[in-house]
């Protein structure tokens, strides 16, 4: 079936560190990706979004781009902050369902 | 705007025991939905109400699951008896309409806990 499949964490960095966190996905039908960050003690917020091939999400400095030759769309930051310490899930949609379906979630953890 | 809220934010109990948790989606969302995610893996889709209708239940994964959305406002769902592997967070989400278009907002999600 559809799955996504996202490194696993945590990931700690400095800050002002490059961030990149995988995410791969299966290649069935035409799925609008997604990127979700929850914060702690709070519920997930969409971060951006892509919805065919070659498109670019971006939101808050954070970019990813959905590559349909790689089925990928790795999360992307220049100069992560502490504030940007957070759970990291990718998520895409099925064919036809508007249902999203996650990955296991990151955990990144930023260090002054 | 309040968010989507969710009760208790935690709540720890025995095998056998039932549980009610409760969601308060945004006002005026006709659409909300349960998620669960066990420990470290992925977060699941349980159901999807329209109003007070089940449009999805595919998720759900036995009938010790019971949700209902009386007066197409809040929500519950109650897990009757509770087993050790019903242990996860479980989160709320309420959406103005159904389709990719429509952003789901989410609650801070209620963690449960069997022993």
């Amino acid at each position: 079936g559809d799955s996504v499949t996202q490194m696993e964490g945590p990931v700690t960095l400095s800050e002002e560190a490059f961030l990149t966190i995988n995410c791969t996905y299966t290649a069935t039908g035409y799925p609008s990706l997604f990127w979700y960050v929850q914060y702690p003690g709070e519920g997930l917020q969409l971060l951006l979004k892509a919805t065919k091939a070659d498109d670019k999400g971006s939101n808050k400095g954070f970019e990813a781009t959905y590559r349909k030759e790689t089925t990928s769309f790795h999360l992307e930051k220049g100069s992560v902050q502490v504030s940007d310490s957070a759970v990291y899930f990718c998520a895409r949609t099925s064919g036809g369902s508007y249902i999203p379906t996650f990955g296991r979630g990151t955990s990144l953890i930023v260090h002054p | 705007e309040a968010g989507v809220t969710q009760f208790p934010s935690h709540s720890v109990i025995e095998k056998g025991q039932t549980v009610t948790l409760r969601c308060d989606p945004i006002s005026g969302h006709d659409n909300l939905y349960w998620y669960r995610r066990v420990m470290g893996k992925e977060i699941k889709f349980l159901l999807h109400f329209v109003k007070e209708s089940k449009q999805d239940e595919s998720g759900m994964p036995n009938n010790r699951f019971l949700a209902e959305r009386t007066g197409g406002t809040y929500s519950t769902l109650k897990v009757q008896p509770a087993e050790l592997e019903d242990s996860g967070v479980y989160f709320c989400a309420s959406s103005q309409a159904s389709g990719e278009v429509y952003e789901q907002f989410f609650g801070p999600g209620t963690r449960l806990t069997v022993l």
